[in-house]
């Protein structure tokens, strides 16, 4: 079946404009997640959705920051007033239902290249 | 705090012999161990996963997780140059976040 898929791929802006990314997760994934990634750096973890609730959005960097995620599918990170430091990849993955005690795989889409000029 | 160990790297290893990524992780709790593989300008992908101590087998790659020393490694054989990448290994905390270490990048020399 299909996988994560975001959109844009790319996308250029000028600081001080908002952006709004997507993600579609896997058919099926309660569990949505987003991340970043600076140019040769490791992932940093944003928010994590299960279902439609974020129970933890401790890795959002600032009040700039906002996700939604609607129907138990789409989700849409939005960064108003954007920053030259916001330019990141910023990365989506979705899980299957979590069992108890333990952590299910993530799959990963491809990614939105934000380029804050 | 939770952490997640990798050498940096670069890791050279020559075509043909067995590449090996170390990770430690500091969370005694952790049950869920995960290798991803990302190559320049790609997204991780998932290579395997380990539950339990020992040993586990896929193809070229096998995964050994040591939960009393709290390491968890994987194992190339037979590395060719599509091997070549950033390898991330991730350590489950509570039931639904990953921690990641920063990765090893690992360059297959022809």
């Amino acid at each position: 079946g299909a996988g994560v898929s975001q959109s844009p791929s790319n996308k250029v802006t000028e600081k001080g404009k908002d952006v709004e990314l997507r993600c579609d997760p896997i058919s099926g994934h309660t569990a949505l997640y987003w991340y970043r990634q600076s140019l040769g750096q490791g992932l940093e973890f944003l928010i994590y959705f299960q279902g439609n609730s974020a129970p933890d959005k401790s890795g959002l960097p600032s009040d700039r920051f906002s996700a939604e995620r609607t129907g138990g599918s789409v989700s849409t990170l939005t960064i108003q007033r954007t920053q030259q430091e916001d330019s990141a990849v910023y990365l989506c993955a979705s899980s299957l239902v979590l069992l108890a005690g333990s952590t299910d795989t993530q799959y990963f889409g491809p990614g939105t290249r934000l380029t804050v000029l | 705090q939770k952490e997640v160990e990798q050498n940096s790297g670069p890791l050279s290893v020559p075509e043909g012999a067995i590449a090996s990524l170390n990770c430690t992780y500091s969370d005694r709790g952790s049950q869920s161990f995960f290798w991803y593989r990302q190559y320049s300008g790609k997204s991780p992908e998932l290579i395997m996963f380990i539950y339990s101590n020992g040993d586990k087998e896929d193809g070229r790659f096998t995964a050994q997780l040591n939960k009393a020393s709290q390491y968890v490694s994987l194992l190339i054989r037979d590395s060719q140059p599509s091997d070549s990448a950033t390898y991330l290994c991730a350590v489950g905390y509570s039931n639904y976040q990953l921690i990641w270490g920063a990765g090893t990048k690992l360059i297959i020399k022809p």
